[in-house]
């Protein structure tokens, strides 16, 4: 069974620096294309970045130079380290795998809340 | 690359059908056949609902079906049921970002 299991959000002041992770089963994060996608509070749905199985990575265009997305194979583990936080990076953060690169996310995790705020 | 557009709210009673439409433009919706559609309830994660265009994931109910014409695709729900009350995502592939969702719909049934 596909799961993903998201973990280590919480609160932060600004400027501050977080990182999540989310803890997959049932398939191999390498062998896939692993995004994070953000929901802030009463928001829609925003894309945050992507790791291609290839390692290449990409980001919006808010969360440039500040976000790190990562994996570690030998956890079949996806990360994401957030630096400089700012408060409108709170939201709730999902993990969520897109099996070839073009979409759908076919599956996705609870999610982690992760508040920035002095 | 902004978010693509969505009506903010859309409703109808039990029974009929509503369709939600999703805009975008030639690098997104006009340009791919990858468009995707998801179920949200509060408190809960985004559920698949369609995917590239018009096509359902194993469980989903075919009340549910999907369509694209130019730059605008369409997430058509019929025999309305109150379960279905929730807010509905459609996302795209693009040349530049490479993801981007829509402004989101609430749907309410009546």
């Amino acid at each position: 069974e596909v799961q993903l299991v998201e973990s280590g959000g919480g609160l932060v002041q600004p400027g501050g620096s977080l990182r999540i992770s989310c803890a997959a089963s049932g398939f191999t994060v390498s062998s896939n294309y692993m995004s994070w996608v953000r929901q802030g509070p009463g928001k829609g749905l925003e894309w945050v970045s992507v790791i291609y199985r290839s390692g290449i990575t990409y980001y919006t265009d808010s969360v440039k130079g500040r976000f790190t997305i990562s994996r570690d194979n030998s956890k079949n583990t996806l990360y994401l380290q957030m630096n400089s936080l700012r408060t409108e990076d709170t939201a709730v953060y999902y993990c969520a795998r897109d099996v070839d690169g073009y979409g759908p996310f076919d599956y996705w995790g609870q999610g982690t809340l992760v508040t920035v705020s002095s | 690359q902004s978010a693509l557009t969505q009506p903010a709210s859309v409703s109808g009673s039990p029974g009929q059908s509503i369709t939600i439409s999703c805009t975008g433009t030639s690098i997104d919706v006009g340009g791919y056949n990858y468009v995707s559609w998801y179920q949200q309830h509060p408190g809960k994660a985004p559920k698949l609902m369609i995917y590239d265009v018009n096509n359902r994931p194993s469980g989903v109910s075919n009340r549910f079906s999907g369509s694209k014409s130019g730059n605008t695709a369409s997430l058509t729900i019929s025999g309305l049921q109150a379960e279905d009350e929730a807010d509905y995502y459609c996302s795209s592939y693009t040349s530049t970002t490479p993801y981007v969702f829509g402004t989101g719909t609430k749907v309410t049934v009546l």
